[in-house]
């Protein structure tokens, strides 16, 4: 089993749409999560940090479900400006504590 | 402002060359890691390194060699023995529990 896995989409939704993202990961010691997203041909750019149950900033909801393994993305009202891929990475424990371990990204179009 | 640059932006390389890509972070951060990333495909790990004077292997290791003998500094080289480097090399830093800060990237391209 990977240890990050992705719906890889695309996603194509329009302006104003909510649009959600799934995340499943498989180190069920894992305590901290992040979101980034990721612009063609530019550095992945970190977009959200969990800690705890879940996060928000504006927009932007993330939501851990430690039973179930998996972290969500919402974002609502979507702006022409989110189109870019979102990549899930929830952190190592252990030996490789410290570490990342990143899925492939959902790619994701808001359309006018 | 604090960052984490890498250079150069473009390096084309001939067969057989060994090449050095360079990584400085000004963010006091203790670990620091390089990634590669292929149309399409997520990030794998080369090699990252939690402190000073030791580094780890990641999961593609082979073909690349690191050295961290300064704490602002961790300098990817790729070797002849890599026998597909093209690629978007990507190097990130962090403290830590908190998440990576990426640079902007090198592409490497065999010529």
């Amino acid at each position: 089993r990977k240890e990050v896995e992705q719906d890889p989409g695309p996603f194509n939704v329009p302006e104003g749409a909510t649009v959600a993202f799934n995340c499943t990961y498989s180190n069920s010691a894992s305590q901290s999560f992040f979101w980034y997203r990721q612009d063609c041909r530019k550095e992945p750019k970190l977009l959200m940090s969990v800690y705890s149950s879940g996060n928000e900033d504006g927009r932007f909801t993330a939501q851990l479900n430690r039973a179930s393994q998996y972290i969500s993305l919402l974002i609502r009202d979507s702006k022409l400006s989110d189109s870019a891929t979102y990549l899930c990475a929830p952190r190592g424990r252990g030996s490789t504590l410290g570490r990342l371990y990143f899925g492939r990204g959902t790619q994701l179009t808001v359309w006018p | 402002d604090g960052g984490i640059t890498q250079s150069p932006k473009y390096l084309f390389r001939k067969e057989g060359q060994n090449v050095t890509l360079s990584c400085e972070q000004n963010l006091n951060h203790d670990a620091m890691y390089w990634y590669r990333q292929d149309p399409g495909q997520g990030l794998r790990l080369i090699y990252y390194s939690q402190i000073v004077n030791d580094f780890q292997k990641g999961d593609i290791a082979e073909g690349y060699s690191v050295s961290r003998e300064k704490k602002e500094s961790f300098p990817l080289t790729v070797t002849s023995a890599q026998k597909n480097p093209t690629a978007f090399y990507l190097c990130a830093s962090s403290k830590g529990e908190d998440g990576y800060t990426f640079g902007s990237g090198t592409r490497l391209t065999v010529v």
